[in-house]
């Protein structure tokens, strides 16, 4: 089982372009999440899916877009990259939003925009 | 506002204990996470703690006082492999994790 995989693994990005960060999980689970990690701060939300079809905003979501068409994908577009959102982008996803439902981490993908 | 704090780094020898403590300033609280994360690799988790007290696992426990706002990861019988960052999140509301900085915890031979 792969569990979460992500693309690119890296990525090099010129500011003002566009990309798509992906995320597909094989759990069948119906929480998703985009996190971005820096240097010295905790991790933060980005977006969040509770399920196929809805999506939610996070703590830093201005900037990002992201949709949920099925169970398993979850992308996240940076329609016009800027340098403050270099960073490392993690998805996550949970069985369920509600008691311990741990959340599954992939790999991340390391992105900088200069 | 919301608020987790835990210590930067810590260092510690091989075969010892280390205890990194966590406290938590939240609006609700519907449990508390540890997750370790080795350099250049992604969170993996550990614990959850809803109910007050200590939950064991292994050479890992973690400990859940909601009064205080505080709760502790208790690493035994260190190994080097250890060395990691350790994060504690609590969940606030339905679906979002608040996250700490996490712990470098550094194990020396």
């Amino acid at each position: 089982t792969a569990g979460i995989t992500q693309a690119p693994t890296s990525q090099i990005l010129a500011a003002g372009r566009s990309m798509t960060l992906r995320c597909t999980q094989d759990m069948r689970h119906n929480a998703m999440y985009w996190y971005r990690q820096d240097l010295g701060l905790g991790l933060r939300l980005i977006h969040y899916s509770n399920t196929a079809g809805t999506t939610g905003k996070g703590e830093v979501p201005d900037g990002y877009s992201v949709s949920r068409a099925n169970t398993d994908d979850f992308p996240l577009t940076l329609a016009s990259a800027v340098p403050s959102q270099t960073s490392v982008y993690f998805c996550a996803s949970s069985g369920g939003t509600s008691g311990g439902n741990e959340q599954f981490f992939g790999p991340g993908t390391r992105l900088t925009v200069l | 506002g919301q608020n987790i704090d835990q210590p930067t780094e810590m260092t510690a020898t091989e075969g010892a204990i280390v205890q990194i403590n966590c406290t938590y300033q939240t609006s609700g609280f519907n449990g508390l996470f540890w997750y370790q994360q080795h350099a250049g690799e992604a969170p993996t988790f550990l614990s959850y703690n809803v109910l007050d007290g200590l939950e064991e696992k292994g050479r890992f426990s973690s400990f859940l006082s909601r009064s205080k706002g505080y709760s502790y990861l208790l690493l035994k019988e260190l190994q080097m492999k250890d060395s990691a960052s350790y994060l504690c999140a609590v969940k606030a509301g339905n679906y979002q994790l608040i996250w700490g900085a996490g712990t470098k915890l550094i194990i020396k031979p």
